[in-house]
């Protein structure tokens, strides 16, 4: 079956570090993937898309990267603060044609303590 | 407004009455889409318009469900007969591109049925 599978629902790290969330795919050949934030009681809010052929994708402390071969796109958070917490979620195109909907994971919840 | 906009903020039914949420997208954006969301959950895809075109309802969980946006942009989606389980946050989203667009979503709209 067709699956987004986002590492874990809650993590947590300390002020400074470097989060790192996981998210994989199964039985999908998408095109491209997305990246989204949301706070509570929010909407989800885009962060960064990257394609099939790149292999990373950058933006201020954000660094993305998509594994075709793995089916795992990993996205990193450098120097992190208090106000990166949030929910993150991935999100891929998942039929690899024009014009199909985004199918989004589960996401994962971020938690910065100072 | 320079955002997705979303009616009603919140809504309150008995079970069997019809409901109707209203999106209105930003302006210009050739895209549309209807996701719902669960508490600790993921947006869960239910249907998705370019332009005025329905291109794909598979995510509508059953016949009760409906969706249009007649002229492009103003989109309804309608729930007949409501019963308990359709309680839900139910999000639009649009984007400026068919294909590989960032989603812009609204606030949503809370649904509760009793």
């Amino acid at each position: 079956s067709q699956k987004i599978e986002q590492n874990s629902e809650a993590l947590n790290i300390q002020e400074g570090k470097t989060a790192t969330l996981t998210c994989n795919y199964t039985n999908y050949s998408p095109a491209y993937l997305q990246w989204y934030r949301q706070d509570p009681g929010r909407g989800p809010v885009f962060l960064l898309l990257i394609r099939e052929n790149e292999k990373e994708k950058r933006k201020e402390r954000l660094k993305v990267t998509f594994d075709t071969t793995l089916k795992q796109s990993l996205f990193h958070i450098t120097a992190s603060q208090p106000a990166d917490s949030a929910t993150y979620l991935c999100a891929l195109d998942p039929a690899n044609q024009a014009g199909t909907a985004l199918i989004f994971g589960k996401g994962t919840t971020l938690s910065v303590s100072s | 407004g320079a955002g997705v906009s979303q009616s009603p903020r919140y809504k309150v039914t008995k079970r069997g009455q019809d409901v109707a949420l209203r999106c209105d997208p930003i302006s210009g954006h050739v895209s549309l889409y209807w996701y719902r969301q669960a508490l600790g959950q993921g947006p869960e895809f239910l249907t998705y318009f370019n332009y005025e075109a329905q291109q794909d309802k598979s995510g509508l969980p059953n016949d009760r469900f409906s969706a249009e946006r007649p002229e492009g942009s103003i989109s309804t989606l309608t729930i007949q007969r409501t019963e308990q389980r359709d309680s839900a946050m139910y999000r639009c989203a649009s984007s400026l591109v068919a294909t590989a667009g960032e989603l812009f979503f609204g606030e949503g709209s809370r649904l509760t049925v009793l």
